[in-house]
């Protein structure tokens, strides 16, 4: 199965500024299968981005992603108060299983 | 926008099993599938398996394998997940999501559950 890598694991950042999270994969994802979500304390996920690239409806473009084979990042171009949450990462193009990295917390400062 | 509305907070004992219900808005049931993902107090997201409604085919992660079955009711639009032989490791909240795909379960989730937190305890 692959193991998705999240890092940093904390981003303390203040508004305005550009957020960049990294997912690595311990094997090359199939295609661009690779989705990000949002959650905040006490929600439910939020899909953000998929197919690696593709910004899910409602999603600002502040938003978006990047990245192939072992290598993904989730962009965040001018952080705004409301960003704060822990991000996931996900992976679904490789049987058996789907899986999810283990989150990146984004603090706003 | 589809809804998906699921059943309340559960305390079980160890060894029994739980039985937690996701009901999905609008008409178009058959057209997507639906998957089960936990998460335990403070920790990542872990997915335990989905489901096709057309197909009523299912596939479920390894680690639960012999002890969890998702099945769905197209009369009542709803999608369940029954967990078996409880113990305390599986104290966590518990998310059906939907699958905007009609023909896998290996694929993104674009719409969530409200979540259900399930407590193990004795």
């Amino acid at each position: 199965e692959i193991v998705l890598t999240q890092s940093p694991g904390t981003l303390s950042l203040s508004p305005g500024e550009r957020a960049a999270l990294s997912c690595r994969a311990s094997q090359s994802v199939i295609g661009t299968n690779l989705a990000w979500y949002q959650q905040k304390p006490g929600q439910a996920p939020r899909l953000l981005i998929y197919d690696a690239s593709s910004r899910a409806t409602g999603i600002p473009d502040r938003f978006s992603g990047s990245g192939s084979g072992t290598d993904f990042t989730l962009t965040i171009s001018r952080l705004e108060p409301e960003d704060f949450g822990v991000y996931f990462c996900q992976q679904y193009g490789t049987s058996p299983s789907l899986t999810f990295g283990g989150g990146t917390k984004v603090e706003i400062k | 926008q589809v809804q998906l509305v699921q059943s309340g907070a559960e305390v079980k004992k160890p060894g029994s099993s739980v039985k937690v219900s996701c009901k999905a808005s609008g008409n178009t049931f058959n057209s997507y599938g639906f998957t089960w993902v936990r998460q335990a107090p403070g920790q990542g997201l872990e997915w335990m398996g989905g489901i096709i409604p057309i197909f009523g085919s299912t596939r479920y992660a390894q680690k639960f394998q012999g002890r969890v079955t998702i099945t769905t009711d197209e009369s009542t639009s709803t999608a369940y997940l029954e967990l078996s032989s409880l113990r305390s490791e599986d104290t966590a909240v518990y998310y059906c999501a939907r699958i905007p795909h009609m023909m896998t379960v290996m694929h993104y989730f674009d719409q969530w559950g409200q979540g259900t937190l399930v407590t193990v305890s004795s």
